[in-house]
């Protein structure tokens, strides 16, 4: 069972909506990040929080918007999607001064109609 | 320019075959090379850590080695459980950014 728990699994979404993706981690961990993943490819860096601060973007759309609420959650919250953004979205966690050992959750799929 | 490159693409195993994956990296100041294994719809899971070369790491059926230039993930005797996409990953200076591979997809066949 994975100790990095995303909600909701599945989302579908119009290009005018607003909607958020969940992420909690109970492990302690103070490294929180989120990836994209398209189908047959690698996952792709979006943001990564340390202890609760943003401390990389890679340069993504400000139509991706995320939080880190305290050291447990991450959300990512989306506004004005476009299709192409439909993807599988992985939320990991991390000791604080580890960046390789990553426990992923099992991912949000979202599809932006 | 890709700096982690994984082959091959695809491997199909009967069970019982040995075999190894390669994963060539060109990165200059290399912080770390992880193996994560990744089921379909799933999050990617961490298998091993290396950091230096000469290296190796056990679990199961798996031994992953370092080079200076790659690193290999040999399965020994694999079962169809073994089937998944492995990546692997880099981490050079900058803290906290992992540059993936593209994965090899393996399938172990009864």
């Amino acid at each position: 069972d994975t100790e990095v728990t995303q909600t909701p699994k599945h989302l579908v979404m119009g290009m005018t909506n607003k909607k958020s993706l969940k992420c909690e981690q109970h492990m302690g961990h103070r490294a929180m990040y989120w990836y994209k993943q398209k189908a047959k490819k690698p996952p792709e860096l979006m943001f990564v929080y340390s202890y609760e601060k943003l401390s990389i973007n890679e340069s993504v759309p400000s139509r991706f918007s995320p939080e880190c609420p305290n050291s447990s959650l991450l959300n990512l919250h989306l506004h004005a999607l476009q299709p192409e953004d439909s993807a599988l979205y992985l939320c990991a966690s991390s000791q604080a001064d580890e960046g390789g050992e990553l426990f992923f959750g099992e991912g949000s799929r979202l599809t932006v109609l | 320019e890709d700096q982690v490159t994984q082959s091959p693409e695809a491997l199909r195993l009967q069970e019982g075959e040995s075999s190894s994956l390669n994963c060539s990296y060109t990165v200059s100041g290399l912080r770390g090379l992880f193996w994560y294994r990744q089921d379909p719809g799933k999050g990617p899971e961490f298998l091993f850590t290396l950091y230096s070369a000469g290296e190796e790491k056990e679990k199961e059926r798996l031994k992953a080695t370092l080079t200076k230039k790659e690193s290999f993930l040999h399965i020994t005797a694999p079962k169809p459980e073994d089937s998944a996409t492995y990546l692997c990953a880099v981490r050079e200076d900058s803290w906290g950014k992992l540059q993936f591979g593209a994965g090899t997809q393996v399938v172990v066949t009864p």
